[in-house]
């Protein structure tokens, strides 16, 4: 079946670490995405992508960094810069061909400061 | 910037009975598309309703319609026989309009509690 996986579901960062979060689709969309998710809150946009080694800010970017090196794959490094890294991180992808397309989640990673 | 708004924190309906969520967003553009998302507790966030701004129709899939109203720019979402599966916190998201990748700005959620 065609969808997106995130791994770990659950990981642990250590003071003064990077840790990258993963992400892959099998779904052949040209965009992916990087939500963040904390407690009582919606989701809040960190980065996206619309083409292979290309990749544009959201609202919260500082303190992370991604890659698109290949159309599958849309890794999210969290940086020893971001202060406050404990949240749920969504990835999610859609096809750019038409308007309004919607996009899917995966399942999830869970970031906890240990 | 955009911004959505859901002005109810938790919501409780009696299995079987009707229930409107609301939302409304602030935004200067008219071409746009709003949707609505399920999160039940397993985190996944699941596709639930669709509507573009330049259609006038109100969306419907099965149990689930939207009332649209663009002046007022308010998106309501309505559940109707509520069944137990529908208890998760919903999300009412936008985006800009036109093609190619941007991402949603999301409301805060609205918890929705199902009583048998």
């Amino acid at each position: 079946d065609g969808g997106i996986t995130q791994s770990p579901k659950y990981l642990f960062r250590k003071e003064g670490q990077n840790v990258t979060l993963s992400c892959e689709q099998n779904l052949n969309h040209d965009a992916m995405y990087w939500y963040r998710q904390d407690p009582g809150q919606g989701l809040r946009l960190i980065y996206y992508s619309q083409i292979v080694n290309d990749f544009q800010k959201g609202d919260i970017a500082e303190g992370y960094s991604v890659s698109r090196e290949k159309k599958e794959s849309f890794p999210l490094t969290v940086t020893s810069a971001q202060k406050n890294p404990t949240a749920f991180y969504l990835c999610a992808s859609s096809i750019v061909e038409g308007i309004g397309q919607p996009q899917h989640f995966g399942d999830g990673t869970r970031l906890s400061i240990l | 910037a955009q911004t959505v708004t859901q002005s109810q924190p938790e919501m409780s309906v009696q299995e079987a009975e009707t229930v409107t969520l609301s939302c409304t967003y602030d935004t200067s553009e008219s071409d746009y598309y709003l949707f609505w998302y399920k999160q039940p507790p397993s985190r996944q966030m699941i596709l639930v309703i669709r509507q573009e701004a330049y259609k006038q129709q109100n969306a419907t899939e099965n149990r689930f319609s939207v009332n649209f109203q663009k002046a007022a720019k308010s998106f309501s979402l309505k559940i109707s026989d509520s069944q137990l599966g529908d208890a998760a916190m919903y999300f009412c998201a936008y985006r800009r309009g036109g093609g190619g990748a941007d991402g949603l700005t999301f409301g805060k959620g609205t918890h929705l509690i199902i009583q048998p």
